[in-house]
């Protein structure tokens, strides 16, 4: 089945860093989507694509959908303790193949 | 706006016990909801789909006479864990969506299952 592919797998940062994370895939998506999920919690929604190409930010988060349809970044500016956790990016096809990545596990040492 | 809340946040049952999580959307109608189970450093695995006054579609290697799903109403979902047994015991994540055809799902803030 369709899978995502998240690198890198987790991530030890400075307080202060910028932090860029990637998910791809072999195949196509019309929608990608970022969420954080914290221990013992829910997934968080953080940012939602929805266009090829475009960039949208969301505080010190910053996302992008890949031209090709086959992929995303996300970067963190400027981290901050709160920011750990693990992010999931997701994609979708109208409903049909919703799919989560493995995440990335981002701590951050003060 | 998009909230979802799950009860109970945490259970513990005896092995051949039912248990029953609820799924509500607070604030926003969801056509459909999904149900998923987070196994420990794991990402979410997907159980079953379901849409408001239908049965819900099962996926592959998830036992739906095990596993019961009701999506009574557009704001509540209900998951039954029937006949748990102690390899049952996970985390559990329900979502909604407002639109049939896909987009943003919203998560409940999940229920830690042990059974024992």
């Amino acid at each position: 089945g369709q899978q995502l592919n998240q690198s890198p797998q987790s991530m030890f940062i400075q307080e202060g860093e910028d932090v860029s994370m990637n998910c791809t895939s072999s195949s196509i998506f019309n929608t990608w989507l970022w969420y954080k999920q914290d221990p013992g919690e829910g997934p968080v929604l953080l940012i939602a694509l929805y266009k090829a190409g475009e960039l949208t930010s969301n505080g010190r988060l910053t996302a992008q959908f890949g031209i090709t349809r086959k992929d995303s970044f996300l970067n963190i500016s400027a981290s901050i303790p709160s920011d750990v956790g693990i992010y999931f990016c997701a994609a979708d096809n109208y409903g049909q193949n919703f799919v989560f990545g493995p995440g990335t596990r981002l701590s951050v040492l003060p | 706006g998009a909230v979802v809340s799950q009860h109970p946040s945490r259970v513990i049952c005896k092995s051949g016990t039912s248990v029953k999580i609820e799924c509500r959307s607070l604030d926003f109608q969801a056509t459909t909801m999904f149900w998923y189970r987070q196994f420990p450093k794991q990402s979410l695995m997907l159980m079953a789909t379901s849409n408001e006054g239908s049965k819900a579609t099962y996926e592959q290697g998830v036992e739906k006479d095990k596993f019961l799903i009701n999506h009574a109403s557009l704001t509540l979902s209900t998951l039954t864990v029937t006949s748990a047994h102690p390899e049952d015991s996970s985390f559990y994540i329900c979502s909604a969506s407002r639109q049939i055809a896909g987009g943003e799902q919203y998560f409940g803030p999940g229920t830690r299952l042990t059974v024992t």
